[in-house]
């Protein structure tokens, strides 16, 4: 069974930093292309970034909002994706949510972990 | 900027049926954004229905269906029941590593 972990989440102060992490098990994770996506409270979804299987190069994207302050790695040895964040703002308030991510001629968010929030304020 | 448009809210009766779409703010929505639709319920994490266009995720009862109508993606519940009163999401794939996901739709079965 596929099980999709989220921890790290806390409440800090806007520009702040935290380190979200998403434990994965029940797949071969190294093979797996990794989401996150969040959600701010009584709003919509929003894709975050993605990053790719370092088969497939291990490259990642983000949503313009979050460019140049997020950054998505992770590390295959513990089956562990993070989303370090930095240069918090209270927009960034959110459930953040990680997910599998089926590419090529599909492209979509396939198991979903149960999320963990970040709450961004003085 | 990028807008996904979905209907901000929309009822049904038990045992009737409802088509949710979603829609680009300029331009049609085909199969080359491989549309997905998600299902949530409040304090829950999504839960994936349909993916590229018109596939059922596992386990997802064959009620529900996808399809490519005028220019947007829609989701269709042919037989609503009242667990199925939810947000619905929609997210299409843009190209280039990017997804934009539409703001949701309220469904409440009435």
């Amino acid at each position: 069974e596929v099980q999709l972990v989220e921890s790290g989440g806390g409440l800090v102060k806007p520009g702040g930093s935290l380190r979200l992490s998403c434990a994965a098990s029940g797949f071969a994770f190294s093979n797996a292309w990794m989401s996150w996506v969040r959600q701010a409270p009584g709003k919509g979804l929003e894709w975050v970034g993605r990053i790719k299987s370092k088969t497939d190069g291990g490259t990642t994207d983000y949503a313009a909002p979050v460019k140049g302050r997020f950054t998505i790695s992770r590390d295959d040895s513990q089956n562990t994706m993070y989303l370090q964040v930095n240069s918090l703002k209270t927009e960034d308030t959110a459930m953040y949510y990680c997910s599998t991510v089926r590419g090529s001629n599909l492209q979509y968010f396939q198991h979903w972990g149960q999320g963990t929030l970040v709450t961004v304020s003085s | 900027q990028t807008v996904v448009t979905q209907e901000p809210s929309f009822s049904v009766s038990p045992g009737g049926t409802v088509t949710l779409t979603c829609g680009l703010g300029s331009g049609s929505v085909s199969t080359s954004y491989y549309p997905s639709w998600y299902q949530q319920t409040p304090g829950q994490a999504p839960r994936t229905l349909i993916y590229n266009t018109n596939t059922r995720s596992s386990g997802v009862p064959d009620r529900f269906s996808g399809s490519i109508l005028g220019n947007k993606a829609a989701l269709t519940i042919t037989g609503a029941q009242a667990d199925d009163e939810s947000n619905y999401f929609c997210v299409l794939y843009m190209g280039g590593g990017i997804w934009v996901f539409g703001g949701g739709t309220k469904l409440t079965v009435l």
